[in-house]
């Protein structure tokens, strides 16, 4: 098992360019989940999916962000028109969804905006 | 409004001291979650603790719902548990979704 494989582990973008963020699950996982982390924020739930149809989209930033999963063994987080706040770690967990729901996160992308 | 209030922000003790970590949360749960994280690495899992006391080595984890509170308690720390611990709280209302304290940056010193 190894583990929530997240892709690239970093990535740098001018202001104004997309960003595309990939996460494979742990196999068998039905619930997959997008947060970000920055020292100011801490950690921020962005989105999750439960057997790849889209949950909880709260704590997406409607316009420029969108997460799709086109399939049980991966996830990918947009950004289009990226800016400068958007710079952080961005994290992909998933958990089996069912009973004792621990989270297992990956290594998680750095995005720098510049 | 903030949901978890983790406590304290930052520890430091001598190596060998016990150390307690605190969550406080204001809404209804099904579990809380403790996580360990080194500068620069990814989250660990330490805990899924939805009531009562859990016990993993030198780390024991007490989730007191009616008092609405968890606490992570390291005993005899080493240099080598230095990183920042973070609890998160799965609400009761059958969401999945996690709700992060700040977290609490502890240090060891030698």
């Amino acid at each position: 098992n190894a583990g929530v494989i997240q892709t690239p582990r970093h990535k740098v973008t001018g202001k104004g360019q997309e960003a595309t963020l990939w996460c494979e699950p742990i196999s068998g996982h039905s619930a997959v989940f997008w947060y970000r982390q920055t020292i100011v924020q801490g950690l921020e739930f962005l989105t999750y999916f439960r057997n790849q149809a889209p949950i909880d989209d709260s704590g997406m930033p409607k316009e420029r962000f969108s997460a799709q999963m086109p399939n049980q063994s991966h996830s990918t987080l947009k950004i289009q028109s990226t800016q400068p706040q958007d710079s952080a770690v961005y994290l992909c967990a998933s958990s089996l969804g069912l009973g004792e729901n621990t989270l297992y996160f990956g290594a998680g992308t750095r995005l720098s905006v510049l | 409004g903030q949901q978890v209030q983790q406590s304290p922000a930052s520890l430091v003790l001598q190596e060998g001291e016990n150390a307690e970590l605190q969550c406080n949360f204001s809404t209804s749960l099904n579990s809380m979650q403790w996580f360990y994280q080194r500068p620069g690495g990814s989250l660990v899992s330490l805990f899924y603790n939805p009531s009562g006391t859990k016990q993993s080595g030198r780390l024991t984890s007490t989730t007191v719902i009616k008092e609405r509170r968890s606490s992570l308690h390291i005993s005899s720390s080493q240099t080598t548990d230095s990183g920042t611990y973070l609890c998160a709280m799965e609400p009761g209302t059958g969401s999945n979704r996690l709700t992060f304290g700040k977290g609490t940056k502890f240090s060891l010193i030698p």
